[in-house]
């Protein structure tokens, strides 16, 4: 069974500087991952996904993404942050097999930007 | 194009009493997905369909939660009795391929 592992519930950076949010996946074979990003009272959002292409994956928002199957992880990041990021992330596996491709997410990084 | 809509938004009952929630996926969308998102956690699958038909379903408590998505469309999840720990956010999400879902603003429920 897949399992994702976001590290840090709640990480704080200020405007302008880097974002890192860090996750690590466990899967027996190659498996599909995603960002998704919740704003408060509102659904996910998809920021980006891995689907076996391009290692380095670029989303919405300047966010991008690495797959690096050696740590397995897929750790995202943005450049520079602003205060429209504050929001809850969540990192997705999908293993998809006869038919069933529901998500399995991680617990979620609280992204606060200080002014 | 249309994302995918969900009703109520909040809803508040009291334990043992009985609530729906309903769910119109994007159009075209074949596979609609159910999941329940409780506070501090991601969300977890509960159910897929796929048309009409059910694909997973093995994370959904069947002693008290059901769904149905009757004409391969709009769907319904029921919860009959509730418990408290039944707070959550219900999430619906559909897609037309299987590696993109896309996810309605889901139903906050208060189980007092």
């Amino acid at each position: 069974a897949q399992s994702v592992t976001q590290l840090g519930s709640h990480v704080s950076v200020s405007e302008g500087a880097l974002v890192l949010l860090r996750c690590n996946y466990s899967s027996s074979v190659p498996p599909y991952l995603f960002w998704y990003v919740q704003y408060p009272n509102q659904g996910l959002q998809l920021l980006l996904k891995y689907t076996s292409a391009a290692t380095l994956v670029k989303g919405i928002n300047d966010f991008e993404a690495e797959f690096k199957k050696s740590e397995t992880s897929f750790h995202l990041t943005k450049p520079s942050a602003h205060m429209s990021d504050a929001a809850e992330y969540f990192c997705a596996v999908l293993v998809s097999g006869g038919g069933a491709d529901g998500l399995t997410f991680g617990k979620g990084t609280h992204l606060i930007i200080q002014p | 194009e249309a994302g995918v809509a969900q009703s109520p938004r909040y809803k508040i009952i009291e334990k043992r009493q009985s609530v729906a929630f309903w769910c119109n996926p994007i159009s075209g969308h074949a596979t609609l997905y159910w999941y329940q998102q409780i506070l501090g956690q991601g969300p977890k699958l509960l159910i897929q369909f796929q048309n009409n038909g059910v694909v997973d379903d093995s994370q959904l408590p069947k002693d008290r939660f059901s769904a149905e998505r009757l004409k391969g469309v709009d769907s319904t999840l029921k919860i009959q009795p509730a418990k408290l720990e039944d707070s959550a956010v219900y999430l619906c999400a559909s897609s037309l391929y299987y590696n993109e879902q896309f996810f309605g603003p889901g139903t906050r429920l208060t189980v007092l």
